[in-house]
């Protein structure tokens, strides 16, 4: 059984830092891009940001471009996400996605998010 | 960035009525489209990938199309534990965009 579980969220402070890790089980991670997604209270899904199996080529939605980093490590399963400056309108649920699998990667076809976790609040307030 | 506009954003109907989900792309988008379920308190999951590619273990009442822009997605016979709100996805470009969802009640 797939599975991907966030972890590292909670209640910060406006300008703060937090990073959020995701770690998977039961399947061949370096086969997968990996992808962060949130979703504000009450809101709709955003994209914000991918990386390639092998870590190499990241993307950030503009909206976390400059505050946000993307990161792996194949050898734990776990792909990660550092946040600073983080502001009140980055309040949302976290979740982790993979993509489709992708041996070798570069399968622009299979950019669907496949397994997803439960996800993880992130609060900012003062 | 690719705009996805998806229609109705609330849908009440009644058990076993065939349901229709639309979401159109503000340019081409080839056939990079996905259909997510998201139930009251879950996460998204994934029902449908390249238009109309059924993902494993999704029952076969749901279904995907396309006419150019405008994609589809159908329940065939809606069913109680189809409550949720539906999302499209379009990854043929970045930034990937979602249409703001759909809500389905019975």
């Amino acid at each position: 059984e797939v599975q991907l579980v966030e972890s590292g969220g909670g209640l910060v402070q406006p300008g703060r830092s937090l990073r959020l890790s995701c770690t998977t089980s039961g399947l061949s991670f370096s086969n997968y891009e990996m992808n962060w997604v949130r979703q504000a209270p009450g809101k709709g899904l955003e994209w914000i940001s991918n990386i390639s199996t092998s870590g190499s080529r990241t993307q950030y939605a503009d909206s976390v471009k400059g505050r946000f980093t993307i990161s792996r490590d194949n050898a734990k399963n776990s792909v990660f996400l550092q946040i600073s400056g983080l502001r009140v309108d980055d309040t949302a649920f976290y979740y982790c996605a993979t993509g489709g699998s992708c041996p070798g990667g570069g399968c622009p076809d299979a950019a669907y998010f496949q397994y997803w976790g439960q996800g993880i609040p992130v609060i900012v307030s003062s | 960035d690719i705009q996805m506009t998806q229609s109705p954003s609330t849908l009440s109907a009644s058990v076993g009525d065939r349901v229709t989900i639309t979401c159109r792309a503000s340019q081409s988008i080839r056939s990079s489209l996905a259909w997510y379920q998201q139930r009251p308190g879950n996460a998204p999951k994934l029902l449908i990938y390249q238009v109309s590619s059924l993902e494993s273990g999704v029952p076969s009442r749901f279904s995907g199309s396309e006419s150019g822009t405008e994609f589809t997605l159908t329940i065939s016979s809606l069913q109680p534990d189809d409550v949720a709100t539906y999302y499209c996805h379009q990854y043929n470009s970045y930034p990937w965009t979602f249409g703001q969802g759909t809500k389905v009640e019975i």
